[in-house]
């Protein structure tokens, strides 16, 4: 089946400018993560969503970067007057509860880069 | 407050011989554990995890680790590596299994299998 997918897969983006990178999470998963890798990292949480509720965004940076999920599915993650040390690869997750624990699957990830 | 430290950050291993990564976890709470294995350009799956039942845990691709209470640590070992093994592998922690919970991944162990 379709797993986790992302778009676009690479952006570059001039500072300043803004940009939105999408998730498409598993059909019927009601968890949605977005976490943060920059190059030599492990990923970083940034906000997590039950269906369409933001139930914790304490890994945002700053309050340049926006999360949304309207309808409980689809998820943007926005940033606003991208910097320099915004290049990294974001990651997208989505989960569903399950008896044996509530695992995590990956999309492939956007790599921004802000030159 | 949970927190993941994976010692060594590059290792390097025969075709055939035994890989063993390490990944200590420091959780105030009972811990869930996982390793994810991540390839080139791709985002991260899950190899096994650890949810509190058996504490010898086998997961995909010949892969298995043993939580030890004690020691605080989730060592990910395969008795003969394969070239196929070549990854970044990451150790993560939740609270609460990862559905409603982040994950908080240590900074990722690159396994190179040389013949």
């Amino acid at each position: 089946g379709a797993g986790v997918s992302q778009s676009p897969r690479y952006k570059v983006a001039k500072r300043g400018q803004d940009v939105a990178l999408r998730c498409d999470p598993i059909s019927g998963h009601v968890s949605l993560f977005w976490y943060q890798q920059a190059l030599g990292q492990g990923p970083e949480f940034l906000t997590y969503f039950q269906n369409e509720a933001q139930l914790d965004k304490s890994g945002l940076p700053s309050d340049r970067f926006f999360a949304e999920r309207p309808e409980g599915s689809v998820s943007t993650l926005k940033i606003q007057r991208t910097q320099q040390e915004d290049s990294a690869v974001y990651l997208c997750a989505s989960s569903a509860p399950t008896r044996q624990g509530h695992e995590q699957y990956f999309g492939p990830g956007t790599r921004l880069t802000v030159t | 407050a949970q927190s993941v430290t994976q010692l060594g950050s590059h290792v390097s291993v025969s075709e055939g011989a035994l890989v063993l990564l390490r990944c200590n976890y420091s959780s105030s709470v009972p811990p869930y554990l996982f390793w994810y294995v991540q390839y080139p350009n791709q985002g991260l799956q899950l190899l096994l995890k650890y949810t509190s039942a058996a504490t010898l845990v086998k997961g995909i691709n010949g892969f298995e680790a043993e939580f030890k209470k004690s020691e605080t640590s989730f060592h990910l070992t395969k008795p003969s590596a394969h070239m196929s093994d070549a990854a970044e592998y990451f150790c993560a922690v939740s609270a609460f299994g990862g559905g409603g919970n982040k994950l908080t991944f240590g900074t990722g162990t690159q396994l190179k299998v040389e013949l």
